[in-house]
């Protein structure tokens, strides 16, 4: 796959078990997003990133923390996590923050993340 | 805040049909942009078609386009000669003009599209 890549695609983990989902884009874009989608609801921004800097944390629990290294690559360190947080998880990049409609946004394939 | 809401959680369509897909939004912002996402199975979701609220003429993508009514708050899609490819969740998304909304995208609950052989 090109563009946006994430893994795992699928992760099972225990509710005391400490997991990372990875992102990474080959678009050379400098923004990056976290997005949970549960069923019959609307995707939920999570995290949004520009140049490294977080800018945006949407109200999210602790034990969901990012970590954006450098531009291409982002990850969402989970711990201790509770049932109702099983989701599919997307990460998007896109070029910047601008508000045009033409700095799209770029989905990867999501993990789908089961707790137990 | 705004919102977007998807009336349609399932819809139908017969190969080489016809089908339009609703959306409506609420902003009191009068410059925006809107969207529509295709979301196949297992697969990434991709943009189909995209809006910007200060253009009055309709977007169009080949066999996509859309009815964008303003004062309405509508943004219906419509997928013309529809292929067994359609099949896919389909979700509008909304994003502010405004620079400090930070390019955020509202999305809606999504309408799952099945195609009919």
């Amino acid at each position: 796959e090109t563009g946006v890549t994430q893994t795992p695609r699928h992760l099972v983990m225990g509710m005391t078990n400490k997991k990372s989902l990875k992102c990474e884009q080959h678009l050379g874009h400098n923004a990056m997003y976290w997005y949970k989608q549960s069923a019959k609801k609307p995707l939920e921004l999570m995290f949004v990133y520009s140049l490294e800097e977080r800018v945006e944390n949407n109200s999210v629990p602790s034990r969901f923390s990012p970590e954006c290294p450098n531009s291409s690559h982002l990850f969402l360190h989970l711990h201790t996590l509770q049932p109702e947080d099983s989701a599919l998880y997307l990460c998007a990049s896109s070029p910047g923050l601008a508000s045009s409609s033409y700095n799209e946004q770029f989905f990867g394939p999501g993990t789908r993340l089961t707790v137990l | 805040a705004q919102t977007v809401t998807q009336s349609q959680p399932e819809m139908s369509v017969q190969e080489a049909e016809t089908v339009t897909l609703s959306c409506t939004y609420d902003t009191s912002e009068s410059d925006y942009y809107l969207f529509w996402y295709k979301q196949p199975p297992s697969r990434q979701m991709i943009l189909v078609i995209r809006q910007e609220a200060y253009k009055q003429q309709n977007a169009t993508e080949n066999r996509f386009s859309v009815n964008f009514q303003k004062a309405a708050k509508s943004f219906s899609l419509k997928i013309s000669d529809s292929q067994l490819g359609d099949a896919a969740m389909y979700f509008c998304a909304y994003r502010s003009a405004d620079g400090g909304s930070q390019g955020n995208l509202i999305f809606g609950k999504g309408t799952k599209l099945s195609v009919k052989p």
